[in-house]
């Protein structure tokens, strides 16, 4: 089974600052996707950024980019020029590959971590 | 359409009252899932739906009963529920796999209150 472990409750930022979410994990499987979703007060799951294990290059989208560390399982997102829209929950996600089957359709969460960006 | 349409967003219920959620895409994904939230919890998986056939139930009590009539509609039917049953629950669709492609689209979740 696989595990996701977010250790940061809740964080904050200042506007225009940049601030680092972690989040580690645990599988025996070489091939894998992970996420990180946001979810603001508006409640919809928003997805941020995602990243392919079978990938060594880390992926980025606009202010949003990550760290990715496969032999330590850590997978951080780094959100840059932090602006009060990015205030929300944030959860890491794991997921297996398509040929792995109904196991393929699941999403397994961290706990999250509460963001605020200040004025 | 890139969207997922949950309706209601928000729900009051007796015990005794049964009700639906309804999920609607538009995207030709062949995945459909329930998901459930209580406050400041991750989502947990309820049920999936793969090509309109029942692929995944999360060991979920009875008084929720799946239902997905079609390709883009997803219902979740609701009976005798418990005030515990309160949360959010929110509907999502993918193409194949959580991880494919895009993965997942989530709509904005009916907000349900059991009294």
């Amino acid at each position: 089974a696989q595990t996701v472990t977010q250790s940061q409750p809740e964080m904050s930022v200042q506007e225009a600052e940049t601030v680092t979410l972690s989040c580690t994990y645990d599988t025996s499987e070489n091939n894998y996707y992970l996420f990180w979703y946001k979810q603001p007060p508006s409640r919809q799951m928003i997805l941020v950024i995602r990243q392919e294990a079978y990938k060594q290059q880390n992926a980025t989208e606009n202010r949003f980019s990550v760290n990715f560390q496969k032999a330590a399982k850590s997978f951080s997102l780094k959100i840059s020029d932090s602006q009060l829209g990015d205030t929300a929950m944030y959860f890491c996600a794991f997921s297996l590959p398509a040929y792995s089957g109904a196991g393929s359709y699941q999403l397994t969460f961290g706990k999250g971590t509460k963001l605020s960006v200040i004025p | 359409d890139t969207e997922v349409t949950q309706t209601p967003k928000h729900l009051v219920m007796g015990m005794t009252n049964k009700k639906s959620l309804k999920c609607e895409q538009h995207m030709g994904h062949r995945a459909m899932y329930w998901y459930k939230q209580k406050a400041k919890k991750p989502p947990e998986l309820m049920f999936v739906y793969s090509y309109e056939k029942l692929s995944i139930n999360e060991s979920v009590p009875s008084r929720f009963s799946p239902e997905c009539p079609n390709s883009s509609l997803l219902n979740l039917h609701l009976h005798a529920l418990q005030p515990e049953d309160s949360a959010l629950y929110l509907c999502a669709s993918s193409q194949v796999g959580a991880g494919e492609r895009n993965g997942y689209t989530f709509g904005s979740g009916t907000r349900l209150t059991v009294v």
